[in-house]
């Protein structure tokens, strides 16, 4: 089946400490998105990628990195540079040539304590 | 930049009516997206409107795109436990490109 994989469901990180979330898509889409959510609120914007090896800061990029080396993958950094890292982390890809819905993984809470 | 703004936040319903959700921007709307998600889950998406007037239904969920008033509605006609979740618009920023900018959502709890 078709789809996109976060791993893993919830992680636990000490503060200071860089966290990598993993996100895979078998959808063969070109561009792909990460997100935060906090309680009650919309989505932001983290990073994005259009295309293998290139990708682009979105709102909130600030103690974030990412790495687009295949088409599959979209890894997010949770750097010790983030202050309020905690919240739940949405990964999405969607085609670049139209049409553009997003289709999301199941989500990655991480509590940073 | 652009915003999406959800009416209502919150939404308690009875099981068997009818409810609607709001979704209005503050500029142009060049397409709008909606999804539903479960709390904790990731995003599901249901329909999206490209052109203003135009209006898709799947099951008993009906959104509808209002181009002149920037606006979109999604009505859901005799809810069920099933439609609970948080409702998302979400809209592309230009007239090109597969960018959403999403609005804060609309929870919705149906008592049975």
């Amino acid at each position: 089946d078709g789809g996109i994989t976060q791993s893993p469901k919830y992680l636990f990180r000490k503060e200071g400490q860089n966290v990598t979330l993993s996100c895979e898509q078998n959808l063969n889409h070109d561009a792909m998105y990460w997100y935060r959510q906090d309680p009650g609120q919309g989505l932001r914007l983290i990073y994005y990628s259009q295309i293998v090896n290139d990708f682009q800061k979105g709102d909130i990029a600030e103690g974030y990195s990412v790495s687009r080396e295949k088409k599959e993958s979209f890894p997010l950094t949770v750097t010790s540079a983030q202050k309020n890292p905690t919240a739940f982390y949405l990964c999405a890809s969607s085609s670049s040539g139209g049409p553009y819905e997003q289709y999301f993984g199941p989500g990655t809470r991480l509590t940073v304590t | 930049s652009q915003e999406l703004e959800q009416s209502p936040q919150s939404l308690i319903v009875q099981e068997g009516k009818n409810l609607t959700i709001n979704c209005t921007s503050s500029k142009t709307l060049y397409g709008l997206y909606w999804y539903k998600q479960k709390y904790g889950e990731g995003l599901i998406f249901l329909m999206m409107l490209q052109k203003g007037g135009e209006e898709k239904s799947h099951e008993k969920i009906t959104a509808k795109l209002d181009e002149k008033k920037q606006q979109s509605s999604l009505h859901i006609t005799a809810s069920q436990p099933s439609h609970a979740g948080i409702y998302l618009c979400g809209a592309p920023p230009g007239n090109a490109g597969n960018m959403l900018t999403f609005g804060g959502g609309t929870r919705l709890m149906v008592k049975p």
